[in-house]
């Protein structure tokens, strides 16, 4: 069954705490985005990767580290320095520079205990 | 910077009744213009796009319309029906990212 794998689909952190979002794809795909959803709101932008061991800056990435070690895992960390973690962040991965279309997977909720 | 501007936030429809959410964007070397649905606690789901070379197209009950002079772009959807009832987004490609619009909450009633 191929596609985007995000787990936890809950996940709860406490204060000064830091917690790993994983993200799995068995797509082949070379690049791989995280995104933070806010009640209400439209999608932002935190870190992405185009190849393996390389990852840029979105536009909120403050509070946040990533990791590209393999082609299929695109891990997020969202660190104590993140104040307001509680969101919904996605997972996206895109086949290649050259196709521009990007899949997203279901989605992990944080919350703040 | 890039951005892109998406209305109404909000729509409510009667079942069988057709729906239109707008976009406007400012980048003007963007060339490519997916549109996504979003059920309630799920991922976005790509449903249709269009690129820059094309001023419309359709797929069963959903068409997009680009209108590259005036930098819009548009989602019809006829015949609506409640499992159409969602999230909708736009966005537009930029540099290898996709920039999204602040959603549209589609309400059809039965």
């Amino acid at each position: 069954d191929g596609g985007i794998t995000q787990s936890p689909k809950y996940l709860f952190r406490k204060e000064g705490q830091n917690v790993t979002l994983s993200c799995e794809q068995n797509l082949n795909h070379d690049a791989m985005y995280w995104y933070r959803q806010d009640p209400g709101q439209g999608l932002r932008l935190i870190y992405y990767s185009q190849i393996v061991n390389d990852f840029q800056k979105g536009d909120i990435a403050e509070g946040y580290s990533v990791s590209r070690e393999k082609k299929e895992s695109f891990p997020l960390t969202v660190t104590s320095a993140q104040k307001n973690p509680t969101a919904f962040y996605l997972c996206a991965s895109r086949p290649n520079l050259a196709k521009n279309i990007q899949y997203f997977g279901a989605g992990t909720r944080l919350s703040v205990l | 910077g890039e951005n892109v501007e998406q209305h109404p936030s909000t729509l409510s429809v009667q079942e069988g009744d057709s729906a239109v959410i707008k976009c406007t964007y400012s980048d003007s070397a963007s060339n490519y213009f997916p549109w996504y649905k979003q059920e309630l606690g799920k991922g976005p789901q790509l449903i249709i796009d269009i690129r820059s070379n094309v001023g419309e197209k359709k797929d069963q009950r959903i068409a997009v319309t680009l209108n590259k002079t005036a930098k819009h772009f548009s989602l019809h959807i006829t015949e609506t029906q409640p499992e159409d009832s969602a999230v909708y987004f736009c966005s537009m490609d930029s540099s290898y990212k996709l920039i999204f619009g602040s959603g549209t909450r589609l309400l059809v009633r039965p």
